[in-house]
Parts: structure tokens; C-alpha cells; sequence
């Protein structure tokens, strides 16, 4: 397993402005990812997060608006850019630390964003 | 598009088993099996997964029909500290993303 924490825990911030939500992992893990849950609603992944890649992003979300960096293997952020009422949402990043085929993701406790 | 459908709600009396099924009609052979529960949400808590064989650990038991188009997830004996939105995720062997269908929101009723 592993443990994840993440900051912030929640922000409340103003239309235009951008925010950079950190996630640090108490081990070295390769696969990270990044997800979004909007209001009431379930879980799309925003994009995989391998250390020493770019990132790769998924149908409708594109870096110029949530840039990721993978500097480690125990450290990841997602910056929430030029930010709209529409991106209030809760971010959750992930790891994947098995080995083989089969193995489970571990979530962080995510960052509830409210934009104004 | 999720692979997986659930419903959307179900309710279970506190000590009873609760029984959460999930359809998975388009599976294929090497795609494995996982459920996980969310509690306020917070981030997914991992519980179960299997691929072919009926799986058990210390929170749930996890029953996949033969044919593997279907599966349920036991919680044995549930509590009210279990109520949650459950979902069933289908992954593909050698791949990593996980698609999150709507899931099931049970609700322990004392």
C-alpha cells in the first residue's frame, strides 16, 4: 500500500487565478494520477503521471490547462490554470505501486476547489 | 465509457450482509475485477479485486460468475460506518486507468 497526502486540503479562489495542488507519496511509486470530481458526480481521470515523461492526458483536458510535474517519484503537482466557476471540483491523485499484473491504485484524500 | 453498471442506490439493516452486484457483460479475459468505496468524499479506499476466482480479505468477499460477466461484493456483516458509494472498476490487464462508472451508494440503516 502507501500513504498520500496532499495540499492543499481545500481553497476557495477567484476566477483567472490558478492553483497548484501538491501530492507526496510515502514511497518511490512510478505510475501517479491525477483526477477530478465534480459536484456529485463520479471520477474521470485527468491524466497518468510517470516520472521521467511528460504526462499524458486524457480526451477533453490538455496541458495548457492543468500542467502536472513529476520532478520525483514520491512528488507530483497539478496546477488548475485561469480558473472558472466550472473547475470547482474535488482533485484526487493517485499511485499505483504493485508489481505484476494485477495491482490496486491508492488515492489521496483530495483537494476540495471552489472557484468564485 | 465505464464499463461497469451498478445501481444507483441500495439499502442494507445494520449485522446483514450487504450484497452490492455489478454488471460487466463486455469483459475480456485478462481484465481484472476491483471495487472500491468512497465515505464523504474523501478518496477511494481500496477493497477487493479479482480476475477469475472468488476472492476474500479481512473487509469483503468478492463473488465473479464463471462466465465473468458479473460480480457481487459481500460485506459480511454490515455497519453503519460502511455507508459509502461502492464502486466496481474493470481494468485491462497492462494498462493502468481506471474508469469509474456512477457506482453505488449504499446506506446502513440502524
Amino acid at each position: 500500500s502507501a500513504v498520500i497526502s496532499q495540499k492543499p486540503s481545500r481553497d476557495i479562489c477567484q476566477r483567472g487565478t490558478s492553483l497548484t495542488i501538491q501530492c507526496q507519496v510515502d514511497s518511490q511509486v512510478t505510475m501517479m494520477f491525477w483526477y477530478r470530481q465534480q459536484p456529485g458526480q463520479s471520477l474521470t481521470l485527468i491524466a497518468t503521471a510517470n516520472q521521467g515523461s511528460e504526462a499524458t492526458y486524457e480526451s477533453g483536458f490538455v496541458i495548457d490547462k492543468f500542467p502536472i510535474s513529476r520532478p520525483n517519484l514520491t512528488f507530483s503537482t497539478l496546477t488548475v490554470s485561469n480558473m472558472s466557476p466550472e473547475d470547482s471540483s474535488i482533485y484526487l491523485c493517485s499511485v499505483a505501486p504493485g508489481q505484476g499484473a494485477s495491482y490496486e491504485q491508492y488515492f489521496g484524500p483530495g483537494t476540495r476547489l471552489t472557484v468564485t | 465509457d465505464a464499463k461497469t453498471t451498478q445501481p444507483p442506490s441500495m439499502d442494507c439493516a445494520e449485522g446483514r450482509a450487504a450484497n452490492l452486484p455489478c454488471n460487466h457483460s463486455t469483459i475480456s479475459g485478462n481484465e481484472y475485477v476491483y471495487w472500491y468505496r468512497q465515505i464523504h468524499s474523501q478518496g477511494p479506499q481500496y477493497i477487493i479485486h479479482g480476475l477469475k476466482n472468488n476472492e476474500t480479505n479481512e473487509m469483503a468477499s468478492l463473488i465473479i460468475t464463471e462466465d465473468r460477466k458479473s460480480s457481487t461484493l459481500i460485506l459480511p456483516h454490515a455497519t453503519l460506518r460502511d455507508t459509502a458509494v461502492y464502486y466496481c472498476i474493470v481494468r485491462a490487464s497492462g494498462t493502468y486507468k481506471y474508469i469509474f462508472g456512477t457506482g453505488t451508494r449504499l446506506k446502513v440503516l440502524a
